[in-house]
């Protein structure tokens, strides 16, 4: 079936450290990729997303880069730090009206001082 | 102010009972969704209304019935609670039903629902 998935389930940086967040995706048809941060008792928040059209993209701090060739997203955080701490959950959909946001599993990012 | 507020933010019951989660929107969108989120941090989408109307129903059991009063507002109903529906629930919403950079969802901070 779809799915979407992260390779690790935990990550572990120094602070100021790069961090890169991996996930794998199987559904082709999906045009449309998302980064989601989730602190502790929080709800996701939005990071940063890019079109099927875009292999890169860049945020304030963060980069994701997605082949499409092997299905492919990743996450990159310059310069980690403690507030980075969180889960991180990658997302993929399709443009078209009604559409639905998959997740991945997440993954726990944790900044050592 | 938050944006996505649920009510309430724990809600601990007994097996067997019935309860609603609410949820509002300030943000002036037009479509709102709940989500579940299981102890293994899985998030997964269970439905959407877009202007009182349901566009999305994933497959869940009956006993959950969303309701939308208006379209800032999407309350769940969960009848005869069971162990499994323990999990957080999450309501957002987004402008419109399409997902899109320039429109993403906003989420709420979760209700976190334990079935003794």
């Amino acid at each position: 079936g779809e799915s979407v998935g992260l390779h690790l389930p935990t990550l572990s940086v120094q602070e100021g450290d790069n961090s890169i967040i991996n996930c794998a995706y199987s559904n082709s048809a999906s045009d449309y990729f998302i980064w989601y941060k989730q602190e502790s008792g929080k709800g996701p928040q939005f990071i940063i997303d890019i079109r099927s059209n875009m292999d890169k993209r860049q945020g304030q701090r963060v980069t994701v880069l997605l082949n499409k060739t092997v299905k492919h997203l990743s996450l990159q955080i310059a310069a980690t730090q403690p507030g980075d701490s969180a889960v991180y959950f990658c997302a993929e959909s399709n443009t078209g009206a009604n559409s639905k946001l998959t997740f991945g599993k997440g993954i726990t990012l944790s900044v050592r001082p | 102010d938050t944006a996505v507020s649920q009510t309430p933010k724990y809600l601990v019951t007994q097996m067997g009972n019935d309860k609603s989660i609410k949820c509002e929107q300030n943000l002036g969108h037009d479509t709102m969704y709940w989500y579940k989120q299981d102890s293994k941090k899985f998030l997964k989408i269970m439905f959407s209304y877009n202007n009182k109307e349901l566009i999305i129903n994933e497959t869940v059991p009956n006993r959950f019935s969303p309701k939308s009063p208006d379209k800032a507002h999407l309350n769940l109903h969960i009848n005869s609670l069971e162990l499994g529906d323990s999990a957080v629930y999450f309501c957002a919403s987004s402008q419109d039903g399409r997902v899109t950079g320039n429109q993403p969802q906003h989420f709420g901070d979760g209700t976190r629902l334990s079935i003794l």
